[in-house]
This record gives structure tokens, C-alpha cells and sequence, in this order.
């Protein structure tokens, strides 16, 4: 079936660094990703869609100068946060659309945890 | 506006017991797909089931069957003979529309609780 690797599962980070969350799938051409972020106890709330070779459509309420997005491959999209800072600490998961079924084929990465200390 | 609503935060189900874990949903668009995820504490996203909107029969999936009520907007997930491993928290999502870049959007949740 089709995987998604997400990568890191989990990153600390000091306030101000950057740090980059990568999101490939392994067996198949990821047309679109999909990028959600999640609080603790709380839903997964989308951040972003992005095509590879076009820019990201950023959600209402999402800096898109915090949360670069890049699909520069078919099988490769990463989120970059920029100058994290302790309240952007949270579970970041992708999502990959791209393969059979076709209605409902979205595959889940393994999602990734980000504490800014 | 919440276009998936999930009224119930926790649920406590006994064992071997089926559960109804409820759904609705508010769209205009004819076309749309419902989901169920279980997201244990690990964090991953398992699929569970999907209903799309011009299918005629509730989606099953062994213990799990989707009661996909259109006229009432509702697609509430069932789930027979509870095991102590469906302890998780439960999505329903919905997708509107039918192109490649169609989001899905999830209801805040349920955390349902199997108790042995």
C-alpha cells in the first residue's frame, strides 16, 4: 500500500533556530500534500496544500513567511519553521494524495513533534 | 461556521460492546467523501472508512460500518464488538468536491475509552 515517511518523529529546537520537516512518499507520485497542525487534546487543523512546482495555498491565519512549504518533487514536500518560538511547540503531520483509490486515497504520515525550548 | 461536528468529547464503552461514535457534517457542494481516523497516543492517522456522497449502500469495514444518513447530514461511525485496542481518539473528516487538491477538514474528536 502506499506509505508516507515523515521525518523527524520528533525535534527539540532552541527559540529562534529553524527547523525543517520533511514529508516523502515512498511509493507513489504525491500530486498534492497536505500539511495539518495539532495541539494537544485538539483536531488536526490544515495549515497548507501545496502542488509540486507550485506554491503552497496557505490556509486563513497561517504565516506563510513562518511556515515555508516546498513540493519540489512528486515524492518530496518539507515545512520549514521559521525562528520557532515556544508557542509554535506542536504535532505536525503531512498528508499525501496521489494514488488509488482516487476518491480517497490520502496517506498519513507518521507525524512530527516540535518543542521550542 | 463547523462544517464536522462531533458532539461528544469522551466515551466510555465496555468491552465487546458496540459503539456509535456520531458525526454530521454541513456542506452545499453535491460531491463530498466522509471519513473516520483513529488516532492512537502514538500519533498516526489509521483510516478506518470512507462513505462518498453518491454512494447508495453504508460503507463497511469489518467491525466498522459507517451509518451514512444524507438527508440528516450524519455519518456516524459504528463499530461492533469493542476490543481494549480501540481505545483512541476517533476523527470523522469530510472532503468537499472531487479535484486532486480537495482538503480534507476533521471534527474536533472523540476519545473513546474501552474499558475490560
Amino acid at each position: 500500500g502506499a506509505v508516507v515517511s515523515q521525518h523527524p518523529s520528533w525535534v527539540i529546537c532552541k527559540s529562534g533556530t529553524s527547523v525543517k520537516i520533511e514529508c516523502r512518499s515512498l511509493d507513489f507520485q504525491a500530486t498534492t500534500m497536505f500539511w495539518y497542525r495539532q495541539f494537544p487534546k485538539q483536531s488536526l487543523m490544515l495549515m497548507a496544500t501545496s502542488n509540486e512546482g507550485s506554491k503552497a495555498t496557505y490556509e486563513q491565519g497561517v504565516e506563510k513567511d513562518k511556515f515555508l512549504i516546498n513540493h519540489a518533487s512528486l515524492t518530496l514536500s518539507t515545512l520549514t519553521v521559521t525562528s520557532a518560538h515556544p508557542e509554535d511547540s506542536s504535532f505536525y503531520i503531512c498528508s499525501a494524495r496521489g494514488h488509488p483509490p482516487w476518491d480517497y486515497g490520502y496517506t498519513f504520515g507518521s507525524g512530527t513533534r516540535l518543542t521550542v525550548v | 461556521a463547523q462544517k464536522i461536528t462531533q458532539t461528544q468529547p469522551g466515551m466510555f464503552v465496555q468491552e465487546k460492546e458496540a459503539v456509535t461514535l456520531d458525526c454530521t457534517y454541513d456542506t452545499s457542494d453535491p460531491s463530498y467523501g466522509l471519513f473516520w481516523y483513529k488516532q492512537p497516543s502514538s500519533g498516526e492517522m489509521i483510516f478506518l472508512i470512507y462513505q462518498g456522497s453518491y454512494d447508495q449502500q453504508n460503507a463497511t469495514e469489518g467491525r466498522y460500518s459507517l451509518n451514512f444518513q444524507k438527508a440528516r447530514k450524519s455519518a456516524n461511525l459504528v463499530i461492533s464488538a469493542s476490543q481494549l485496542g480501540d481505545s483512541a481518539m476517533y476523527f470523522c473528516a469530510m472532503r468537499e468536491g472531487v479535484n486532486r487538491d480537495d482538503k480534507i477538514i476533521f471534527g474536533k474528536g472523540t476519545r473513546l475509552h474501552i474499558l475490560p
